[in-house]
């Protein structure tokens, strides 16, 4: 049973390009969280789809959106591209909430020039 | 508004003892409790989740942690460490009422002393 896959691994872009980044879930799952984890910090939460719906969204401007599919899987999208934005991104996949446990991929590595 | 504080940023600890990592947080309502584990260039690892119920929870690879309501702590704890526990440990919170989303520490890197 494959767990949460990330495509790409590693990105590397410059200042004000955009980027897309995809998230498969773990089989069974049918929600997907986005978060954002800065070098040395926690992972900073982005945004939630479910039902093909943005469900929560943190405290992060509208230059990151997102999309999911009916296949469950999802797209996170970032805009205007800033040196802030370089971090490790996390996709994470659960069922049942609250309750269930969120599981997370093996994130992408976005470096920003 | 939910939040978490570990208020050790490095543990370290002798191959054999006892490890404890350190969690408090704090929610308006219910809270579920949660720890991950991240090795260097990986994802978080779930280790194990406070619901309802016992307020001893055990995990994977022998780990388990106790919930204090009173002193809205959950803290993680091994009974004996192995070197291969050296990595960065997450906990997190989600109010059981409004959050979907989960709220992290700041981490707390364990190293475990041959």
């Amino acid at each position: 049973d494959a767990g949460v896959t990330q495509s790409p691994t590693h990105l590397i872009k410059t200042r004000g390009q955009q980027v897309t980044l995809r998230c498969s879930p773990k089989s069974g799952h049918d929600t997907v969280s986005w978060y954002q984890q800065a070098l040395g910090q926690g992972p900073q939460f982005i945004f939630q789809y479910y039902e093909e719906e943005e469900r929560q969204r943190g405290n992060f401007p509208d230059r990151f959106s997102g999309h999911q599919f009916p296949n469950y899987s999802s797209e996170l999208n970032v805009n205007a591209l800033l040196l802030g934005d370089s971090a490790l991104y996390l996709c994470a996949s659960s069922s049942g909430l609250p309750r269930g446990t969120q599981y997370f991929g093996p994130g992408t590595r976005l470096l920003v020039l | 508004a939910q939040s978490v504080a570990q208020p050790e940023d490095q543990v370290n600890v002798a191959e054999g003892n006892p490890l404890t990592v350190k969690c408090t947080y704090s929610v308006s309502g219910n809270p579920y409790l949660f720890w991950y584990v991240q090795y260097p260039n990986r994802g978080l690892q779930f280790l194990l989740k406070y619901i309802t119920g016992d307020n001893l929870v055990k995990g994977s690879y022998g780990f388990e942690a106790e919930f204090n309501k009173s002193q809205t702590s959950f803290h993680l704890k091994k009974p004996s460490a192995l070197v291969s526990d050296s990595a960065l440990y997450f906990c997190a919170v989600r109010d059981e009422g409004s959050a979907r989303q989960l709220t992290f520490g700041s981490g707390t890197q364990l190293t475990v002393l041959p």
